[in-house]
């Protein structure tokens, strides 16, 4: 079947620090993973994708690679900020999930100054 | 700018009462969906819609209904079977996939929260 393993928090990290988020899947086809962001009180927000394997998603300085062999997609940021406090969620689907979505149980991240 | 719109945003509700929120979007979207969010756990998949008229339970549909009469709205019911009713309630779309399987990326809107009294 369909699922995502993600790391679990929460993650307090000092400001400039650097971020790790792991987040590994299993899929029956060839799914599009995502990463989310929800900041709080809001709705998720795309943060970025990757549509097939050893593509790289990039946005405001996050950064995920689409590992095929490793069934991951890691989140990184090198220096993170207090604004990027927030629960992150990393998403699968496409190919073999009729168009449904599956998240990991997202990981919440505060960075102190 | 297109995107979805979820009203309420706060809804306070009295036991044994039915609620309706409503989700409207103007992104043309095929699919859409409904999810639930307690505090600090994932999301859970109530109803969704791949077309007008047609629906499907998603994990956890008890205590929950839905239309899909028009392609931009999908509102929910939270009847009053629904035993645990406060939470945070997403809705979300996405196009309807390709040929290639895959529907893109799903939008959210901000959110409802409703709370039982």
């Amino acid at each position: 079947g369909n699922s995502v393993t993600q790391m679990e928090g929460p993650v307090t990290l000092s400001e400039e620090a650097f971020l790790t988020i792991n987040c590994t899947y299993t899929a029956t086809g060839y799914p599009s993973l995502f990463w989310y962001v929800q900041y709080p009180g809001e709705g998720l927000q795309l943060l970025l994708k990757a549509t097939k394997a050893d593509d790289k998603g990039s946005n405001k300085g996050f950064e995920a690679t689409y590992r095929k062999e490793t069934t991951s997609f890691h989140l990184e940021k090198g220096s993170v900020q207090v604004s990027d406090s927030a629960v992150y969620f990393c998403a699968l689907s496409g190919w073999g999930t009729g168009n449904q979505f599956y998240f990991g149980t997202g990981t919440s991240l505060t960075v102190i100054p | 700018d297109g995107g979805i719109t979820q009203s309420p945003k706060y809804l306070f509700r009295k036991e044994g009462q039915n609620v309706t929120l409503s989700c409207e979007q103007n992104l043309n979207h095929d699919a859409m969906y409904w999810y639930r969010q307690d505090p600090g756990q994932g999301l859970r998949l109530i109803y969704y819609s791949q077309i007008v008229n047609d629906f499907q339970k998603g994990d956890i549909a008890e205590g929950y209904s839905v239309s899909r009469e028009k392609k931009e709205s999908f509102p929910l019911t939270v009847t009053s079977a629904q035993k645990n009713p406060t939470a945070f309630y997403l809705c979300a779309s996405t196009r309807a996939p390709g040929t290639g399987g895959s529907g893109g990326e799903l939008f959210f809107g901000e959110g409802s929260r409703l709370t039982v009294l």
